[in-house]
């Protein structure tokens, strides 16, 4: 069965800093692999996606991320922190084939901080 | 206009009690899901459906039930309200049944606590 690894449930950074928050997946076929953020009591918004095509994704509010095959890796990045970053980053995949086909399997996210 | 839409946003209830969450969405779009979100902020799905097929999860106890009126629109309705089903529930929307590809939309959510 597919799963998404979310390494670090809490990441903190100052503001200005570089943001790194990691994911892996767990498939022998690559998966189209997603990234939500959960701000405080709010729904889940796509921040990015990747399903085929240039293996840089960039995203909503300076976000980007890049698929690495070899490392069934998709690690998302921002360069510069700001305070409205904080919030809580779930990375998903979505299986190409079989029963879930369509059904998105969210890690177990990471809570990002920034500090002043 | 928001594009997809819970009601209650807070829900409070005795255990055994049946209650029902609603879901609609504005977007045109052919398939909707439930997710369940525990206190670990651990996101899982319970049920993907259009109208034509529901996929339901193996874990989700059968007290469980969605219902679609019409296409914009699927309940959650619970039975026999327990302790563990206290999470927030999110409702989810996509263009077309089991793609990939298509972007999935959620609604703010409804913070279900059963006392």
């Amino acid at each position: 069965a597919q799963s998404v690894t979310q390494l670090g449930s809490h990441v903190s950074v100052s503001e200005g800093a570089l943001v790194l928050l990691r994911c892996n997946y767990s498939s022998s076929v690559p998966p189209y692999l997603f990234w939500y953020v959960q701000y405080p009591n709010q729904g889940l918004q796509l921040l990015l996606k990747y399903t085929t095509g240039a293996t840089l994704v960039k995203g909503i509010n300076g976000f980007e991320a890049e698929f690495k095959k070899s490392e069934t890796s998709f690690h998302l990045t921002k360069p510069s922190a700001h305070m409205s970053d904080a919030a809580e980053y779930f990375c998903a995949v979505r299986p190409l084939y079989g029963g879930s086909q369509g059904n998105l399997i969210f890690g177990k996210g990471t809570k990002l901080s920034v500090k002043p | 206009d928001t594009a997809v839409s819970q009601t209650p946003k807070y829900l409070v209830t005795q255990m055994g009690n049946d209650k029902s969450i609603k879901c609609e969405q504005n977007l045109g779009h052919d398939t909707m899901y439930w997710y369940k979100q525990d206190s670990k902020k651990f996101l899982k799905i319970m049920f993907s459906y259009n109208n034509k097929e529901l996929i339901i999860n193996e874990t989700v106890p059968n007290r469980f039930s969605p219902k679609s009126p019409d296409k914009a629109h699927l309940n959650l309705h619970i039975n026999s309200l327990e302790l563990g089903d206290s999470a927030v529930y999110f409702c989810a929307s996509s263009q077309r049944y089991q793609s990939a590809t298509d972007t999935q939309y959620f609604g703010p959510g409804t913070r279900l606590t059963v006392l």
